[in-house]
């Protein structure tokens, strides 16, 4: 069974600080999905990283893949208030119904304290 | 460019009470569809996905069913709502990479 998981569950940081939320993931995968939920509002895609090596790079957020490891890290450069959010990596599975379906992590609820 | 919806934005109802909530897909054909739950302060859960018309693959059995009458219409139902079925529904749709998330339905069984 496909698991997904992420550290810390909940973090609080303050403005301006650097950090890292970690995913880690229990089987061969070489795509890594990131995304942002804001209270009661849906899913954001951030970035989908597809190979091992993988980092893409958006403002202050920059996540990175290492499929050897099966692990994705998303690291926050000089927090702002902006980013506090509920972060979720997920990975997908192949299916013999010739479709992908996408596991999630537990989510990161981050709290940017000004 | 596409779209995807879903209705009712929220709902309240009662224990043992019918459930259908919706979801369409627009600017795109043949996509692959997806229903999840997020419980509160929780994470995302898949429920069903689809390949196709008529094609379900049921991931939580349960009290819930799904179908996709239409190319790009996917339907959750449930025919007696239990409280544990009180949660955000999101309604998905993927090219087989990307995968783009609805506005999602908020429901509350009372």
């Amino acid at each position: 069974e496909l698991k997904v998981e992420q550290n810390p569950l909940f973090l609080s940081m303050q403005e301006g600080k650097n950090y890292t939320i970690y995913c880690n993931y229990s089987t061969t995968s070489d795509r890594l999905y990131w995304y942002r939920q804001d209270p009661g509002k849906s899913l954001e895609s951030l970035f989908v990283l597809l190979s091992n090596g993988a980092v893409k790079q958006e403002g202050r957020l920059m996540a990175s893949l290492d499929t050897k490891a099966r692990l994705s890290t998303l690291h926050i450069t000089a927090a702002v208030h902006d980013l506090s959010a509920t972060y979720f990596c997920a990975v997908d599975m192949y299916e013999t119904s010739g479709t992908y379906k996408y596991i999630f992590g537990t989510g990161t609820r981050l709290k940017v304290l000004a | 460019s596409q779209t995807i919806h879903q209705w009712p934005a929220t709902l309240v109802q009662p224990v043992g009470s019918p459930l259908s909530l919706e979801c369409t897909v627009e600017g795109t054909s043949n996509p692959n569809l997806y229903w999840y739950r997020q419980a509160a302060g929780r994470g995302l859960q898949l429920l069903f996905y689809s390949v196709g018309i008529g094609q379900i693959s049921s991931e939580v059995p349960q009290n819930l069913s799904a179908s996709r009458p239409q190319d790009r219409q996917f339907i959750l139902s449930s025919k007696k709502l239990l409280l544990s079925d009180s949660g955000f529904y999101l309604c998905a749709w993927s090219s087989g990479l990307y995968e783009y998330f609805g506005p999602g339905t908020r429901l509350t069984v009372t």
